[in-house]
């Protein structure tokens, strides 16, 4: 579709569970971005890496692992999640992290914690 | 400091009629300035841009934005709206010359186009 591919579409998983969701991209950016989207709130950037190096993490709660072993995979690691973190996590790229020709968007991965 | 506000969290408009979707923004230099459009459980889609250049952009599925300088603003706009245009729509700002490094998005605006 856009060229940011992520799985799995929808997960449901307890709070005592690990899990990970994925994000794959190749459109040759060299930028990428976890955000959390909740209903009736403003999308939460949560982690961005560029060239595999991570450049910013906005205060994440460690229960929150990102990792991005090259420039077209990115992964967030899950574990002990809490109801609170059910979201959709959306992953983006950009050709550099200064985004100047905005960000190519997945589909996200509707996340439910029970 | 960059932001970006929306000011209507909703916005109805009946089929056929033009629509407009406010956007101001904050930046302390130039702005680079996006729309996207978000349709239910999917990601955010790109629609059109503003850089530099003419002030009236126009992106994808006809819509389109200007931007005015002396009133921060890059209002998203369609003179005919459809009933598959009902979706979430996003501003997003980046200050050029500032030091934040990511686009800064609004909270988000529900389009709904009445039959």
């Amino acid at each position: 579709e856009t060229g940011v591919t992520q799985t799995p579409r929808h997960l449901v998983m307890g709070m005592t569970n690990k899990k990970s969701l994925k994000c794959e991209q190749h459109l040759g950016h060299n930028a990428m971005y976890w955000y959390k989207q909740s209903a009736k709130k403003p999308l939460e950037l949560m982690f961005v890496y560029s060239l595999e190096e991570r450049v910013e993490n906005n205060s994440v709660p460690s229960r929150f692992s990102p990792e991005c072993p090259n420039s077209s995979h990115l992964f967030l690691h899950l574990h002990t999640l809490q109801p609170e973190d059910s979201a959709l996590y959306l992953c983006a790229s950009s050709q550099d992290y200064r985004g100047g020709d905005g960000y190519t968007f997945g589909s996200g991965t509707r996340l439910t914690v029970v | 400091a960059q932001s970006v506000a929306q000011p209507e969290d909703q916005v109805n408009v009946a089929e056929g009629n033009p629509l407009t979707v406010k956007c101001t923004y904050s930046v302390s230099g130039n702005p680079y300035l996006f729309w996207y459009v978000q349709y239910p459980n999917r990601g955010l889609q790109f629609l059109l841009k503003y850089i530099t250049g003419d002030n009236l952009v126009k992106g994808s599925y006809g819509f389109e934005a200007e931007f005015n300088k002396s009133q921060t603003s890059f209002h998203l706009k369609k003179p005919s709206a459809l009933v598959s245009d009902s979706a979430l729509y996003f501003c997003a700002v980046r200050d050029i010359y500032g030091s934040a490094r990511q686009l800064t998005f609004g909270s988000g605006t529900q389009l709904t186009v009445l039959p």
